[in-house]
């Protein structure tokens, strides 16, 4: 049981890359979540799902997209990454309160 | 005014000192409430959750004070495996499913 797991670990991107980090969870949980953490500011909250095939936006959602075509899997895209992106990105799962995280993903953007 | 709220530190403390962490939320319609606790460059994770009649789990102890919006955090004995970073959180009335608002966090720092 691997709990929540992303995908990659650490990324560095130049100005106007994209990519994709993958979040996937082995506990059938129904609500997964994508945060980022920069310093002094706290975790806030990206994009969430409550379901295969719906999302929403959260806190910060503007540059981001995210898709939840299967359960066990949440990814979130940088179209056009900007510096402002360098963040650690964390996911997360939940059938309850308790949310679960992955270990996180380190994201440069020069 | 920020919807989760901490003193930062940090709490630079002795190995057996009792330590008490503060938090207030701005939302009267939050409905639950928790402690995380987050290493360096780690993962959050659930130290405990927080319940109005309070409830203690070994040397940790959590209150809530719905009246106030005040939620604590007493560590007794501190340990050098302590040391980390914790985060006061809060459901957020406003989203779907268990969206939550954390706090920035408060830094311990326990020493020998």
């Amino acid at each position: 049981n691997a709990g929540v797991t992303q995908t990659p670990k650490f990324r560095v991107l130049k100005t106007g890359q994209s990519m994709t980090l993958l979040c996937a969870q082995d506990m059938n949980h129904e609500y997964m979540y994508w945060y980022r953490q920069d310093p002094g500011m706290g975790l806030r909250l990206i994009h969430y799902s409550v379901g295969e095939g719906t999302t929403a936006k959260g806190e910060v959602p503007d540059g981001y997209n995210v898709s939840r075509l299967k359960k066990q899997n949440f990814l979130l895209g940088l179209e056009s990454a900007a510096p402002s992106q360098t963040s650690v990105y964390f996911c997360a799962s939940s059938t309850n309160n308790e949310q679960f995280f992955g270990p996180g993903t380190r994201l440069t953007v020069l | 005014r920020k919807e989760v709220e901490q003193d930062p530190g940090p709490f630079n403390v002795p190995e057996g000192a009792t330590v008490a962490f503060n938090c207030t939320y701005s939302n009267s319609a939050s409905q639950s409430f928790f402690w995380y606790r987050q290493d360096c460059r780690k993962e959050p994770k659930l130290l405990m959750s927080v319940y109005s009649s309070g409830n203690e789990d070994g040397r940790f102890t959590a209150q809530l004070n719905r009246a106030s919006q005040y939620i604590s955090l007493l560590i007794r004995d501190s340990k050098l495996s302590d040391s980390a970073t914790y985060l006061c959180v809060v459901t957020s009335p406003n989203q779907a499913g268990t969206a939550l608002i954390f706090g920035k966090g408060t830094t311990l720092s326990v020493s020998s």
